[in-house]
C-alpha cells in the first residue's frame, strides 16, 4: 500500500497525558498537512510541512500541540496535557507541489483520539 | 463569515433521481476547487476537481461561476452507495505568505434511499 498512513488509528487517552500520532506521506509528496475533524464538521487546517520547514500553524494549534517532519518524510503530531475538546479524527494528507500543478491532496485514514 | 458554506442537508433522495449541491466561498483569490467525498468515520477521498469550463465524470457533473463564487455538484441517476457526505473544498495558493492549503466546508449529507 502506498497511500498515505497513519497510526495508532485509534486512541483513548485519560486526560492530563501525552499523545504522539505517526504520518508516514506517499512517498514523493513534498508537502504535509495535518488537519483535525470532528462529528458534523469539516476537516480543520492545523498545519503543513514543505519538505521538512513547517510553512504555517492555524491559530487552532494552541501551545499543547506540536508537529515535526524532521527529515522531510515522516510526520508526528504531539498533544500534551489533553483536553476533553481534543478528541477529535486527526486527519494527515499529502500532495505533490510544483510550480506548475495544483496539487491533490490525499488524506490518510486518520487517528480517532478519545480523551476521558 | 465562513470561508466555505454548503447546505449540511441531509439530502433525503430517491434511489434514481438527480441531486445538486451548492458551495459558496468567501475568498476571491482562491484558485482551485474540488469536491471530496467521505463515508462516515472514513477519510476524505478526491471526487473531481472543478474547472470554470465545468467538467463531468460519468454521472457527476460540476460547476465553478467564478464571479458569484459559487461551485456545484450534480449527481444524476443517483445510486444507494453514493449516500455519504459531500465536501466543498477551495485551494489558495499563498503568495508571500498567509493562508495556504485546503478550506473544507462542513459538508452535506446525502441519504439515497431504496
Amino acid at each position: 500500500d502506498t497511500g498515505v498512513s497513519q497510526n495508532p488509528r485509534h486512541k483513548i487517552t485519560k486526560r492530563g497525558q501525552n499523545v504522539t500520532f505517526r504520518c508516514d506521506p506517499i512517498s514523493e509528496h513534498n508537502r504535509l498537512y495535518w488537519y483535525r475533524q470532528t462529528l458534523g464538521q469539516g476537516p480543520e487546517f492545523l498545519t503543513y510541512f514543505q519538505n521538512e520547514a513547517q510553512l504555517e500553524k492555524s491559530r487552532l494549534l494552541s501551545d499543547r500541540f506540536s508537529a515535526e517532519r524532521p527529515k522531510g518524510s515522516f510526520s508526528t503530531l504531539e498533544i500534551q496535557r489533553t483536553e476533553q475538546g481534543d478528541s477529535a479524527m486527526y486527519l494527515c494528507a499529502s500532495s505533490l507541489e510544483t510550480s506548475t500543478a495544483g496539487n491533490t491532496i490525499y488524506f490518510g485514514e486518520g487517528s480517532w483520539l478519545t480523551v476521558v | 463569515r465562513k470561508e466555505v458554506e454548503q447546505d449540511p442537508g441531509p439530502f433525503n433522495v430517491p434511489e434514481g433521481a438527480t441531486v445538486a449541491f451548492n458551495c459558496t466561498y468567501s475568498n476571491s483569490a482562491s484558485q482551485s476547487f474540488f469536491w471530496y467525498r467521505q463515508d462516515c468515520r472514513k477519510e476524505p477521498k478526491l471526487l473531481m476537481s472543478v474547472y470554470s469550463s465545468g467538467n463531468e465524470d460519468g454521472r457527476f457533473t460540476a460547476q465553478l461561476n467564478r464571479a458569484s463564487q459559487y461551485i456545484s455538484l450534480l449527481i444524476r441517476d443517483s445510486k444507494l452507495s453514493d449516500s455519504a457526505t459531500y465536501l466543498c473544498v477551495v485551494h489558495t495558493r499563498a503568495s508571500g505568505g498567509g493562508a495556504d492549503g485546503l478550506t473544507f466546508g462542513k459538508g452535506t449529507h446525502l441519504i439515497i434511499q431504496p
